[in-house]
Order: structure tokens, then sequence, then C-alpha cells
């Protein structure tokens, strides 16, 4: 199984919601990701979930919080988001070697905030 | 702070064509480098990885090469057909820290 998944593939909020985009992998990888991407432009890195261990790119707003509840499952957790976060949202994940570490990327959920 | 330029931005070949889609990078402190396909509203999808120790590696009719001391890389794709149609990305990769490159839109022309 070399696939990534992602839900919903499609997504709708209010600037007031709550809502959370999941992400999930069975290959065993121990790295998962978070990508924004913006039409046009390339992702842009958000979090990386290393070995139970979270890095986050300073850039990004306290209002995305993500969440790993084990080494198959990140969560992106949703809440007070600005029409400018309308966006696709990537996951990926790879095998956490220096060397060898190609990135597997999700479909995307599609994220558009009214 | 590294930078990864992609040429060109865009570009329209006949089908039947080979074509170089070129990566450059500005810092050759790199553990490996990755080249993607994104349909449009898609996900990416890997292409080839090039370890910082390898020249160039091979899937079929893409060959991806790497020159780490002169920060480039190129994607060679022989006899292009309409579904190669894509936005093609290159990435960095040191430390979990994965740069992009803006991507070339590619049109193959029937």
């Amino acid at each position: 199984d070399t696939e990534v998944t992602q839900t919903p593939k499609h997504l709708v909020m209010g600037m007031t919601n709550k809502k959370s985009l999941k992400c999930e992998q069975h290959m065993g990888h121990r790295a998962m990701y978070w990508y924004k991407q913006k039409a046009k432009k390339p992702p842009e890195l958000m979090f990386v979930y290393s070995y139970e261990k979270l890095s986050i790119n300073e850039s990004v707003p306290s209002r995305f919080s993500p969440e790993c509840p084990n080494s198959s499952l990140l969560n992106l957790h949703l809440h007070a988001l600005q029409p400018e976060d309308s966006a696709l949202y990537l996951c990926a994940s790879s095998r956490p070697s220096a060397s060898y570490n190609e990135q597997f990327f999700g479909p995307g959920t599609r994220l558009t905030v009214l | 702070k590294q930078e990864v330029t992609q040429i060109p931005a865009a570009l329209s070949v006949p089908e039947g064509e080979n074509l170089v889609l070129n990566c450059s990078f500005t810092d050759s402190a790199i553990y490996n480098l990755q080249w993607f396909r994104q349909d449009p509203g898609k996900g990416l999808t890997s292409l080839l990885l090039i370890q910082s120790s390898q020249r160039e590696q091979t899937s079929g009719r893409l060959n991806a090469s790497l020159d780490k001391s002169s920060g480039r890389s190129t994607l060679y794709i022989a006899a292009s057909q309409p579904g190669d149609s894509a936005t093609y990305l290159c990435a960095v990769n040191r430390d979990d820290k994965i740069i992009f490159g803006k991507g070339t839109r590619l049109h193959i022309l029937p």
C-alpha cells in the first residue's frame, strides 16, 4: 500500500467554524507533513511530525494546529480561519532517512473559507 | 537560504518530441532532490528521487540528472505524449526542510 489518504476532499467553512482535516498512511512511514498550496504556487511546508516530534514553520498562524494521534494518522485542526486561508492542503509522508526521504503525497483537501 | 528555480515557467511542445526541464538550487548541501508531477487541483505524484550521491535516475521515458556541485538538475522526457501535460515540480531536501521550485507547466500538443 503506497497510498496517502486525505479526508474530506472538499471543505467549505465559515470564519467562526472549527473543523479538522485528516490524513492517513499505512506505509510504516515515521514522518508526516502538512503543506498549503495556493493556486499556481508551489506547496509551502507548514508542519512536520518526525518520530512524533513536531517541527513548525514559524510563519504559520496559530489558527492551524496539527495533531498526530499515532504514527499513521495526522490531523490538522482549523479554527477562526480567514478567507486568505482558502487553498489546497496537502499531506505527505516519508521514511525519515537523511539520504532517502522520498515523499508521498495525498490527493489534498480543497478548503474554502467564506 | 535555499532557493529553487525552475526554467522555463511554461512550455508547449508537439507530441513526440523529447524535452528537458531545468531546476537549479542555491545551496548544494542537500540530501536529495525529488521531481513531482501535479495535475490541476490534484496532489503531487513522485516521479524520481535522486540522492545527493547519485548522478541520475531513470524511470520509463523519464531521466533525471543531478549535478550537486553546480546546483542543477534536469528532467528529460522522451517521446512526449498528451498525457504528460501537467505541472512538474522539483524539490530539494535537507533536514526535513523541503523547498519546492515554482514548477514548469508543460503542455503537449496533440
